[in-house]
């Protein structure tokens, strides 16, 4: 299989913990994006990170990219419950194909 | 809201009927996909349409048929499902293809099949 697989499939956390989230792909990439899904919803963007960065941040988020390893990681700190969702990566390979991974389901306790 | 508008939000179709889906996008893209999204699986790419004319097909069977009239629309033409294709079928429009860009999702069209 080309596409990222995110670790865990599944986390509950309390509301102000931080949560980490991991993907792991196979081949070469030109860019690795994060994606938010509420249930039954379509996917929302969170944060694009290019081959040749290492980490990057957005508000509450960070992900970092080890291109050496074909992994990369999402944390999100202080997690509210709002932020109950799934969580996908997915990698933009040199050869042009886009493939989302199976994705990790967060649920924050209030 | 993401600029990606689908219709219906729900369907709930037998075997034998005939049904479409609609996506709609005004953001200026030029390239958009259809995805299905079934339980535990990951989200698997049907079609990509580049100015209007379909530059993947990932094996899907012929029972979907898609259609892109214009660079806003995207159909998905349905006929004679089978259960195993209920699921959650997502619409997604970049800027071009081949895609290096952000996809920007409608909500989906949930599709149950009896």
């Amino acid at each position: 299989s080309q596409q990222g697989e995110e670790d865990p499939q599944a986390l509950s956390i309390q509301e102000g913990e931080n949560a980490t989230m991991n993907c792991s792909y196979k081949t070469s990439i030109n860019n690795l994006q994060w994606y938010r899904q509420n249930s039954g919803r379509g996917l929302v963007h969170l944060i694009l990170i290019r081959s040749n960065e290492r980490e990057k941040h957005s508000g509450r988020l960070r992900v970092t990219l080890d291109t050496s390893k074909k992994s990369s990681s999402l944390l999100i700190t202080a997690s509210r419950a709002a932020d109950t969702a799934s969580y996908f990566c997915a990698t933009a390979n040199t050869g042009n194909q886009f493939y989302f991974g199976t994705g990790t389901s967060l649920t924050v306790i209030p | 809201e993401t600029g990606v508008t689908q219709t219906p939000r729900h369907l709930v179709m037998g075997m034998t009927n005939k049904k479409s889906l609609k996506c709609e996008q005004h953001l200026g893209h030029n390239a958009m996909y259809w995805y299905k999204q079934s339980a535990k699986k990951p989200l698997e790419l049907m079609f990509v349409y580049s100015l209007e004319e379909r530059v993947e097909n990932n094996s899907v069977p012929s029972r979907f048929s898609p259609e892109c009239p214009n660079s806003s629309h995207l159909f998905l033409h349905l006929h004679t499902l089978q259960p195993e294709d209920s699921a959650l079928y997502l619409c997604a429009s970049s800027l071009q293809f081949p895609s290096k860009n952000i996809q920007y999702f409608g909500a989906g069209t949930r599709l149950s099949v009896l």
